[in-house]
């Protein structure tokens, strides 16, 4: 069965430091997986997708995430953090080819 | 501009007053979906809809109707709403002809209706 666990509800750093969100997932085949976006009373926007072509995937505004199969982790990085990073970021894994299974979110604060 | 659009964006009513959410997509998507965002609990899937008159529940389905009439649109309907149907809803959709599949693509999202159930 498949999983998502976001092992972090809250990360805080300060402006200009690096960013870590961390993503484990549990998948009984080769699921994509996925980091969404929710600013402040906003939609969902995808931040990056891994569909297996390579395993650092590059998103939006700078993010990246890493595939390891190994350490079944999925974790989404920034070198340097922006105020306009402050959001709540999802990882999702594939469920089947019509479902979702998404993680419980984590909240990126960010300190001036 | 390709969006998917949602109606209203905020309600509040009370217990079992039937109430209808509409979404609208204007990407001529195959899929559609509906989810509820409760604090802690990410998104869990209500219902989904792989194509016209092709429905199928999700993780959470119990108290809501969905149908699919035409391609473009997917309104949530709940017909007596509870106070533990208070949620945010977002409304998604994404391709999924041919060899595409609707998970695996990018799913686009409402601006979301929050529901206050009194």
């Amino acid at each position: 069965a498949q999983s998502v666990t976001q092992l972090d509800s809250h990360v805080s750093v300060s402006e200009g430091t690096p960013v870590l969100l961390r993503c484990n997932y549990s998948s009984s085949y080769s699921p994509s997986l996925f980091w969404y976006v929710q600013h402040p009373n906003k939609g969902l926007q995808l931040l990056l997708k891994y569909t297996s072509a390579a395993t650092l995937v590059k998103g939006i505004n700078g993010f990246e995430a890493e595939f390891k199969k190994s350490e079944t982790s999925f974790h989404l990085t920034k070198p340097s953090a922006h105020m306009s990073d402050a959001a709540e970021y999802f990882c999702v894994v594939t469920h089947s080819n019509y479902q979702l299974i998404w993680g419980a979110g984590t909240k990126l604060i960010i300190k001036p | 501009e390709a969006q998917v659009t949602q109606n209203p964006r905020y309600l509040i009513t009370v217990t079992g007053k039937k109430l209808t959410v509409t979404c609208s997509q204007n990407m001529n998507h195959e899929y559609m979906s509906w989810y509820r965002q409760d604090p802690g609990l990410g998104l869990r899937q209500i219902y989904y809809s792989m194509n016209v008159e092709v429905t199928d529940k999700g993780d959470v389905p119990e108290g809501y109707k969905v149908s699919r009439k035409e391609k473009r649109n997917f309104p949530l309907i709940l017909e007596s709403p509870s106070p533990n149907q208070t949620s945010l809803y977002f409304c998604a959709s994404s391709l999924a002809s041919g060899r595409a599949r609707a998970s695996y693509n990018e799913q686009f999202f409402g601006p979301g209706t929050r529901l206050t159930v009194l």
